[in-house]
């Protein structure tokens, strides 16, 4: 159990549109999800926070108008790159807490997103 | 801001070879995690710790959490191959957030 997957696993978009990858527990709820971003080579760093049913908690740096994030169910939430640019490629990776699991972060397999 | 170094940042060795990666930091966390990572996928945990001085054993992998819970390391005896990959050490706050560390690029040479 405990599986999160991402659709899709991969996107090529021209620069100025937008990108929606969403991120499923299939197996269990979560009402907090992470979205992180990884450059090549590089280790993750954490954008922001999802909680269900409530806004998403950014981390300093990262553009809420730029990043939306919905979290809209359970199991379900999206990340939104707005108007992309080249400089936002890069591996974006969701994790999801199982309720009741503090300690447990389950990752989903990453979407990788170049941008033309 | 909470940073995890982990040393070395590329280590490559032979297979049979007995190797530790170390993860340090200035902070305190209530637990710390490991994972490892292939290329082009997300990172699958390895282990939990939470206890300072707690070791945990998985296989050929053992764990320790230091006993001021700012750092810990993982040793890896007999590596092999399949053993390859990024390993990445997450230090856990109580507010659910993990802070990644720098990572190690491991490489096993058959």
């Amino acid at each position: 159990g405990a599986v999160v997957s991402q659709h899709p696993s991969w996107v090529i978009c021209k620069s100025g549109t937008s990108v929606k990858i969403e991120c499923r527990s299939l197996d269990f709820q979560a009402t907090t999800m992470f979205w992180y971003r990884q450059f090549p080579k590089q280790s993750l760093m954490l954008m922001a926070t999802s909680n269900e049913g409530s806004k998403a908690t950014y981390e300093q740096g990262v553009e809420k108008d730029k990043f939306l994030i919905n979290h809209a169910s359970l199991t379900l939430s999206t990340l939104t790159v707005t108007s992309a640019h080249p400089e936002d490629s890069s591996f974006y990776i969701c994790s999801a807490i199982r309720s009741g699991h503090v300690n447990e972060q389950f990752f989903g397999p990453g979407t990788r997103l170049t941008v033309l | 801001t909470q940073l995890l170094e982990q040393s070395p940042q590329f280590l490559s060795i032979q297979e049979g070879e007995n190797l530790t990666v170390y993860c340090n930091s200035s902070s305190v966390f209530s637990s710390l995690q490991w994972y490892r990572q292939e290329p082009g996928e997300g990172p699958v945990l390895l282990v939990t710790v939470v206890t300072g001085g707690e070791v945990k054993k998985l296989k050929r992998l053992t764990f320790q959490f230091g006993d001021a819970r700012k750092d810990s390391s993982l040793h890896i005896t007999a590596a092999q191959p399949g053993d390859t990959g990024l390993y990445l050490c997450a230090g856990a706050s109580g507010n659910e957030k993990l802070t990644f560390g720098t990572g190690t690029r491991l490489t096993i040479i058959p």
